[in-house]
């Protein structure tokens, strides 16, 4: 069974900082990874996707890698801002019947 | 636009009274799934569907019922709804999951109280 985790659960930063998210799977097997932000009461938004054959994506002031054989992403924010205070929620799709598991997600506060 | 649309956004009701929660797209997606979120426990897939007159269940479907009549359609049904079914409820569709460059679209969620 696939497991997702993001650790830590929650981050402060002083805005201008880059910052690194984590996120890890059991299950290599994926045929992507997204990154997705999730704002207060709000739905989810897809910021970027990974092929299972890529490396990286990049949107923006946001990169996102993969490495699938050690099970790992990163998603990389650079000099971040105080709009960027939102949940940061991974999920990776595997299996016959193309299943999505999400991580409990990180919550990130940019502080002025 | 495109979109993924769900009704209502709030819902107030008693144990007991059937409800449905609506949900459209109208991007000509294949795949649709109903998800909850709760406070430390995530996302949880409730049930999805690959295409139309094709639905499965996810890892929570106890208590819940779904279908896909349309392919732009994809209601979600509780029969008699309990207090443990209280939460926040998210349609999402995409083109194909399997599909290698597929990003997830989802609706604005249904937060919903069952006293």
């Amino acid at each position: 069974k696939q497991e997702v985790t993001q650790i830590p659960a929650a981050l402060s930063v002083p805005e201008g900082e880059n910052l690194v998210l984590n996120c890890s799977f059991t299950d290599s097997a994926i045929y992507n990874l997204q990154w997705f932000r999730q704002d207060p009461g709000k739905g989810l938004t897809s910021l970027l996707l990974i092929q299972s054959s890529q490396r990286e994506q990049t949107s923006g002031r946001l990169n996102a890698s993969l490495d699938k054989s050690s099970g790992r992403s990163t998603l990389y924010i650079a000099a971040s801002q105080p709009g960027d205070s939102a949940t940061y929620l991974c999920a990776v799709t595997t299996g016959a019947n193309s299943k999505l598991t999400f991580g409990k997600g990180i919550t990130l506060s940019v502080r002025p | 636009e495109a979109q993924v649309t769900q009704n209502p956004r709030y819902l107030i009701t008693v144990t007991g009274k059937k409800l449905t929660v609506t949900c459209s797209q109208n991007m000509n997606h294949e795949y649709m799934s109903w998800y909850r979120q709760d406070p430390g426990l995530g996302l949880r897939q409730i049930y999805y569907s690959m295409n139309v007159e094709v639905t499965d269940k996810g890892d929570v479907p106890e208590g819940y019922k779904v279908s896909r009549k349309e392919k732009r359609n994809f209601p979600l049904i509780l029969e008699s709804p309990s207090p443990n079914q209280t939460s926040l409820y998210f349609c999402a569709s995409s083109l194909y999951p399997g599909s290698y460059n597929s990003p997830l679209h989802f609706g604005n969620g249904t937060r919903l109280t069952v006293t």
